[in-house]
Protein backbone atom coordinates (compact mmCIF):
# COMPACT_ATOMS: atom_id res chain seq x y z
CA UNK A 1 0.00 0.00 0.00
CA UNK A 2 0.79 3.29 -0.87
CA UNK A 3 3.13 5.25 2.26
CA UNK A 4 3.49 8.64 3.28
CA UNK A 5 6.53 9.98 5.29
CA UNK A 6 6.46 12.87 8.02
CA UNK A 7 9.39 14.20 9.78
CA UNK A 8 7.99 13.80 13.33
CA UNK A 9 8.52 16.95 14.46
CA UNK A 10 9.48 20.76 12.95
CA UNK A 11 10.25 23.30 15.34
CA UNK A 12 10.22 27.15 14.48
CA UNK A 13 10.46 30.72 16.81
CA UNK A 14 7.55 33.14 16.46
CA UNK A 15 6.66 34.80 13.30
CA UNK A 16 9.13 32.17 10.95
CA UNK A 17 8.06 30.01 8.36
CA UNK A 18 7.14 26.62 9.12
CA UNK A 19 7.45 24.01 6.35
CA UNK A 20 5.96 20.29 6.84
CA UNK A 21 6.68 17.84 4.40
CA UNK A 22 5.03 14.80 3.47
CA UNK A 23 6.92 12.50 0.88
CA UNK A 24 5.34 9.33 -1.43
CA UNK A 25 6.31 7.90 -4.51
CA UNK A 26 4.59 10.63 -7.12
CA UNK A 27 2.73 12.29 -4.91
CA UNK A 28 2.18 15.05 -7.46
CA UNK A 29 -0.55 12.69 -9.07
CA UNK A 30 -2.10 12.55 -5.98
CA UNK A 31 -4.51 15.06 -4.02
CA UNK A 32 -3.32 15.26 -0.53
CA UNK A 33 -4.71 17.23 2.29
CA UNK A 34 -3.89 17.90 5.88
CA UNK A 35 -5.52 18.16 9.01
CA UNK A 36 -4.50 19.68 12.16
CA UNK A 37 -4.61 18.37 15.74
CA UNK A 38 -4.68 20.23 19.20
CA UNK A 39 -3.91 18.61 22.37
CA UNK A 40 -7.14 16.92 23.06
CA UNK A 41 -8.89 17.86 20.50
CA UNK A 42 -10.13 15.88 17.11
CA UNK A 43 -8.38 16.57 14.09
CA UNK A 44 -9.64 19.13 11.94
CA UNK A 45 -9.17 19.37 7.84
CA UNK A 46 -7.24 22.62 7.23
CA UNK A 47 -6.15 21.94 3.50
CA UNK A 48 -7.83 19.59 0.79
CA UNK A 49 -6.88 19.24 -2.80
CA UNK A 50 -3.52 20.12 -2.21
CA UNK A 51 -3.95 23.69 -2.04
CA UNK A 52 -7.75 24.46 -0.48
CA UNK A 53 -8.18 26.31 2.36
CA UNK A 54 -11.13 24.76 4.72
CA UNK A 55 -13.49 27.78 5.37
CA UNK A 56 -12.37 29.56 8.43
CA UNK A 57 -8.59 28.63 8.22
CA UNK A 58 -5.74 31.51 8.07
CA UNK A 59 -4.43 32.25 4.57
CA UNK A 60 -0.71 31.97 6.37
CA UNK A 61 -1.59 28.30 5.95
CA UNK A 62 -1.25 26.86 2.65
CA UNK A 63 -0.31 23.85 0.92
CA UNK A 64 1.82 22.96 -2.50
CA UNK A 65 3.06 19.64 -4.22
CA UNK A 66 5.78 18.77 -6.26
CA UNK A 67 6.99 15.42 -7.46
CA UNK A 68 7.74 13.13 -4.35
CA UNK A 69 6.81 15.77 -2.26
CA UNK A 70 4.01 17.73 -0.54
CA UNK A 71 4.01 20.82 1.78
CA UNK A 72 2.15 22.90 3.98
CA UNK A 73 3.62 25.88 4.80
CA UNK A 74 2.78 28.35 7.85
CA UNK A 75 3.95 31.49 7.71
CA UNK A 76 3.57 33.86 10.48
CA UNK A 77 3.81 31.47 12.96
CA UNK A 78 2.27 31.74 16.52
CA UNK A 79 2.18 29.81 19.69
CA UNK A 80 -1.78 28.63 18.52
CA UNK A 81 -0.20 26.85 15.94
CA UNK A 82 1.52 24.19 17.52
CA UNK A 83 -0.36 21.26 16.57
CA UNK A 84 0.26 17.62 14.67
CA UNK A 85 -0.31 18.01 11.69
CA UNK A 86 -1.26 14.75 9.15
CA UNK A 87 -1.16 14.65 5.07
CA UNK A 88 -3.94 12.13 3.91
CA UNK A 89 -4.14 10.66 0.34
CA UNK A 90 -6.65 8.43 -0.77
CA UNK A 91 -5.13 5.34 -2.51
CA UNK A 92 -7.97 3.72 -4.99
CA UNK A 93 -5.44 1.06 -6.05
CA UNK A 94 -5.43 -0.82 -2.90
CA UNK A 95 -8.11 -2.18 -0.35
CA UNK A 96 -6.18 -0.25 2.28
CA UNK A 97 -7.95 3.27 0.11
CA UNK A 98 -7.13 5.77 3.90
CA UNK A 99 -3.78 6.94 4.15
CA UNK A 100 -2.16 8.66 6.53
CA UNK A 101 1.30 9.95 7.47
CA UNK A 102 3.03 9.80 10.13
CA UNK A 103 2.39 13.37 11.68
CA UNK A 104 4.58 16.15 12.38
CA UNK A 105 4.51 17.69 15.44
CA UNK A 106 4.86 21.58 15.16
CA UNK A 107 6.42 22.89 17.85
CA UNK A 108 6.68 27.13 18.43
CA UNK A 109 10.31 27.87 20.06
CA UNK B 1 -24.21 22.18 11.01
CA UNK B 2 -22.97 19.03 11.27
CA UNK B 3 -22.55 16.80 14.09
CA UNK B 4 -20.67 13.58 14.58
CA UNK B 5 -21.47 12.17 17.93
CA UNK B 6 -20.06 8.99 19.10
CA UNK B 7 -21.13 6.60 21.69
CA UNK B 8 -20.46 3.30 23.10
CA UNK B 9 -16.85 3.10 24.47
CA UNK B 10 -15.67 2.52 27.68
CA UNK B 11 -13.75 -0.23 29.50
CA UNK B 12 -13.64 -3.89 27.45
CA UNK B 13 -11.49 -7.05 28.94
CA UNK B 14 -9.47 -8.66 26.03
CA UNK B 15 -11.63 -11.10 24.23
CA UNK B 16 -14.41 -8.80 23.95
CA UNK B 17 -16.99 -7.15 22.12
CA UNK B 18 -17.81 -3.83 21.99
CA UNK B 19 -20.07 -1.39 19.77
CA UNK B 20 -19.05 2.15 19.02
CA UNK B 21 -22.09 3.93 17.29
CA UNK B 22 -21.82 7.62 15.94
CA UNK B 23 -24.88 9.90 15.33
CA UNK B 24 -25.28 12.33 12.49
CA UNK B 25 -26.83 15.41 12.46
CA UNK B 26 -26.37 17.73 9.03
CA UNK B 27 -25.17 15.04 7.11
CA UNK B 28 -26.47 11.80 5.89
CA UNK B 29 -24.40 8.96 6.82
CA UNK B 30 -25.11 6.86 3.21
CA UNK B 31 -24.53 9.97 1.11
CA UNK B 32 -20.97 10.77 2.80
CA UNK B 33 -17.95 8.82 2.46
CA UNK B 34 -17.79 7.77 6.53
CA UNK B 35 -14.75 6.28 8.49
CA UNK B 36 -13.28 5.64 11.70
CA UNK B 37 -9.97 6.32 12.81
CA UNK B 38 -8.48 5.84 15.93
CA UNK B 39 -5.38 7.41 18.03
CA UNK B 40 -4.15 5.01 20.64
CA UNK B 41 -2.37 7.46 23.74
CA UNK B 42 0.39 9.15 22.66
CA UNK B 43 0.30 7.86 19.64
CA UNK B 44 -0.16 9.11 15.84
CA UNK B 45 -3.82 8.47 13.75
CA UNK B 46 -4.54 5.27 12.67
CA UNK B 47 -7.00 4.97 9.90
CA UNK B 48 -9.18 1.84 10.34
CA UNK B 49 -12.50 1.51 8.30
CA UNK B 50 -14.39 3.01 5.52
CA UNK B 51 -17.92 2.71 4.15
CA UNK B 52 -18.19 4.12 0.63
CA UNK B 53 -21.65 5.81 -0.90
CA UNK B 54 -22.26 2.66 -2.39
CA UNK B 55 -21.53 0.36 0.29
CA UNK B 56 -17.97 -1.03 -0.06
CA UNK B 57 -16.48 -1.32 2.70
CA UNK B 58 -12.70 -1.30 3.70
CA UNK B 59 -10.59 -2.17 6.98
CA UNK B 60 -6.82 -1.83 7.78
CA UNK B 61 -5.45 -5.03 7.93
CA UNK B 62 -4.53 -5.06 11.77
CA UNK B 63 -8.70 -5.43 12.24
CA UNK B 64 -9.92 -7.27 9.10
CA UNK B 65 -12.07 -10.22 10.36
CA UNK B 66 -13.01 -8.99 14.07
CA UNK B 67 -14.54 -5.22 13.48
CA UNK B 68 -17.39 -4.79 10.85
CA UNK B 69 -18.34 -1.25 9.70
CA UNK B 70 -21.89 -0.54 9.06
CA UNK B 71 -24.72 2.60 8.90
CA UNK B 72 -28.15 2.49 9.99
CA UNK B 73 -29.81 4.69 7.90
CA UNK B 74 -33.04 4.34 10.28
CA UNK B 75 -31.21 6.03 13.02
CA UNK B 76 -28.51 8.07 10.88
CA UNK B 77 -25.76 6.37 12.28
CA UNK B 78 -22.28 4.89 11.47
CA UNK B 79 -21.49 2.36 13.41
CA UNK B 80 -18.35 -0.14 14.55
CA UNK B 81 -18.87 -3.15 15.40
CA UNK B 82 -15.71 -4.56 17.57
CA UNK B 83 -15.15 -8.40 18.18
CA UNK B 84 -11.95 -10.25 19.88
CA UNK B 85 -10.68 -7.00 21.13
CA UNK B 86 -6.97 -6.63 22.35
CA UNK B 87 -5.01 -4.21 24.13
CA UNK B 88 -3.40 -2.98 21.18
CA UNK B 89 -6.90 -2.07 20.11
CA UNK B 90 -6.78 0.54 22.80
CA UNK B 91 -7.68 4.28 21.62
CA UNK B 92 -9.37 7.26 21.20
CA UNK B 93 -11.81 6.34 18.19
CA UNK B 94 -13.19 9.09 15.83
CA UNK B 95 -15.62 8.80 13.62
CA UNK B 96 -15.44 11.15 10.09
CA UNK B 97 -17.05 12.03 6.87
CA UNK B 98 -16.49 13.09 3.98
CA UNK B 99 -18.92 14.61 0.96
CA UNK B 100 -16.21 12.02 -1.62
CA UNK B 101 -13.83 9.79 -1.61
CA UNK B 102 -10.94 12.23 -1.43
CA UNK B 103 -11.20 13.41 2.44
CA UNK B 104 -12.69 13.73 5.68
CA UNK B 105 -14.19 17.41 6.54
CA UNK B 106 -16.33 16.52 9.72
CA UNK B 107 -15.31 14.69 12.49
CA UNK B 108 -16.45 13.71 15.82
CA UNK B 109 -15.28 14.56 19.23
CA UNK B 110 -13.67 10.74 19.42
CA UNK B 111 -14.26 8.11 22.24
CA UNK B 112 -11.72 6.45 24.21
CA UNK B 113 -11.73 2.25 24.04
CA UNK B 114 -9.82 0.64 26.57
CA UNK B 115 -9.17 -2.58 26.26
CA UNK B 116 -7.82 -3.85 29.80
CA UNK B 117 -7.78 -6.69 32.42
Amino acid sequence: SYVLTQPPSVSVAPGETARITCGGNNIVSRSVHWYQQKPGQAPILIIYYDTKRTSGIPERFSGSSSGDTATLTVTRVAAGDEADYYCQVWDTSSDHPVVFGGGTTLTVL
Amino acid sequence: DVHLVESGGGLIQPGGSLRLSCAASGLTVTSHYMTWVRQAPGKRLEWVSVIYTGGATYYTASVKGRFTISRDTSKNTLDLQMNRLGPEDTAVYYCAGGPNVLYFDHWGQGLLVTVSS
